[in-house]
């Protein structure tokens, strides 16, 4: 099956700078990649998401960027804000291509500090 | 309001004794999974059902089990709780087309196994 990398595990920038989290996956034929944000003691939201055939994504602050020939995407952050501090989750979908078979990162605990 | 619901949220049990977590949506979903949340480890899969009378294992289901008799619920049982079962728990559901992309998630149901 589907295996998901994810680094750094915990993460911390001043506030107003950037902030990188990447992952790798396992298999080639994964399609769908998204990110989800976890505030403290709230469910995970999905954030972005980038699909193979794409490989960037932008949203105002963050994009995704995606290497299928290395099989790892990226998450970035710019301009951090306080309301950024989060754990961040990416996943990866395995041939489903959907939400309905993804397999999660450990996650990334991001601090922006003022 | 579209959401998925889980119950109870807060949970304290001893070994061997039955509960069922319980989760709704209201999305006319046809997928929803369930995934445990534990430090370190991200989100790992329990189980998943893509439609009514369709269940599978995810990549942790030792321990649990589910059913899928309406496809608005999914309840998650654990028959004879362990300690290594102390988690969060999140049901997710998501609608079952390839080309759907978010996950929605419970508000996370804290369960401690004594």
């Amino acid at each position: 099956g589907e295996n998901v990398e994810q680094h750094p595990s915990t993460l911390s920038v001043q506030e107003g700078d950037s902030a990188v989290i990447k992952c790798t996956y396992s298999d080639s034929a994964s399609n769908y990649f998204p990110w989800y944000k976890q505030e403290l003691g709230k469910r995970p939201q999905l954030i972005i998401d980038i699909r193979s055939n794409v490989g960037e994504k932008k949203d105002q602050r963050i994009a995704v960027t995606l290497n299928k020939t290395a099989k790892h995407f990226s998450l970035h952050i710019t301009e951090t804000q306080p309301e950024d501090s989060a754990v961040y989750f990416c996943a990866a979908s395995g041939p489903s291509g959907s939400a309905r078979q993804l397999t999660f990162g450990s996650g990334t605990q991001l601090t922006v500090l003022p | 309001e579209a959401q998925v619901t889980q119950n109870p949220r807060y949970l304290i049990t001893v070994t061997g004794k039955k509960l069922t977590v319980t989760c709704s949506q209201n999305m006319n979903h046809e997928y929803m999974s369930w995934y445990r949340q534990d430090p370190g480890l991200g989100l790992r899969q329990i189980y998943y059902s893509m439609n009514v009378e369709v269940t599978d294992k995810g990549d942790v289901p030792e321990g649990y089990k589910v059913s899928r008799k309406e496809k608005r619920n999914f309840p998650l049982i654990l028959e004879s709780p362990s300690p290594n079962q102390t988690s969060l728990y999140f049901c997710a559901s998501t609608l079952g087309t390839a080309n759907t992309g978010e996950l929605f998630f419970g508000e996370g149901s804290r369960l401690t196994v004594l």
